[in-house]
């Protein structure tokens, strides 16, 4: 079974340009997170799907995040514009997002995608 | 507000057996769950309470004490490559997840 798939791996930008990151979760997951882990910090939920539609996007900066997920599927998250302190790894998850006391626990992580902002 | 508490470090030796703790406020509380992150990699799945009690999974075990909002990963017979950060998440109603800080352990030979 693939993982959850990220790209760019690494991203190397100056403030105030934009970058966007794409994912694309493991099949069947109807549950897709974006979050952001700034280093020697836990993962912070920026934004969650359930299929097509947002869960939870409380903690996105919207004047300068977006995130879609237009056909329940793949992922994009984009920042514009970027500043210093968005420097970070930016993770997207997915879960199965059904029933069962051990599933719900469950996410699963692709690799990650670093972003550093001069 | 929701917030979780774990310890910034815990250092042991091979072979040993070692407890990470983590106490939460949150609302809507669902469950726990438990991540290992390598430095530089992406959080892996360790184990997850629903109910309150011990969960083992080989080396691994956790638990979960709803009424003290308190929960711990054990970790037994350490290995080196146990070193990691470890993160305790809650698990909220509809499926919101909210990461603790992480505590990151250090297996000496």
């Amino acid at each position: 079974e693939a993982g959850v798939a990220q790209s760019p791996r690494y991203k190397i930008i100056e403030k105030r340009q934009s970058v966007a990151f794409w994912c694309n979760p493991i099949s069947g997951h109807a549950t897709l997170y974006w979050y952001q882990q700034i280093l020697g910090q836990g993962p912070k939920l920026l934004i969650q799907f359930q299929n097509n539609g947002v869960v939870d996007d409380s903690q996105l900066p919207k004047d300068r995040f977006s995130a879609e997920r237009l056909k329940g599927v793949d992922s994009t998250l984009k920042i514009q514009p970027a500043k210093l302190e968005d420097s970070a790894v930016y993770l997207c998850a997915s879960s199965l997002g059904s029933l069962g006391a051990r599933s719900e626990g469950t996410q699963y992580f692709g690799p990650g995608t670093r972003l550093l902002v001069l | 507000g929701q917030s979780l508490e774990q310890p910034s470090e815990v250092t042991a030796v091979e072979g040993a057996i070692v407890q990470i703790n983590c106490t939460y406020q949150t609302s809507g509380f669902y469950g726990l769950s438990w991540y290992q992150q390598h430095d530089g990699g992406a959080p892996t799945f360790l184990s997850y309470n629903g109910l309150d009690g011990l969960e083992e999974t080989g080396r691994f075990s956790s638990f979960l004490s709803r009424s003290d909002s308190y929960g711990y990963l054990l970790l037994q017979e350490l290995q080196m490559k146990d070193s990691a950060s470890y993160f305790c998440a809650v698990n909220n109603y509809g499926q919101n997840f909210v990461f603790g800080p992480g505590t990151r352990l250090s297996v000496l030979p």
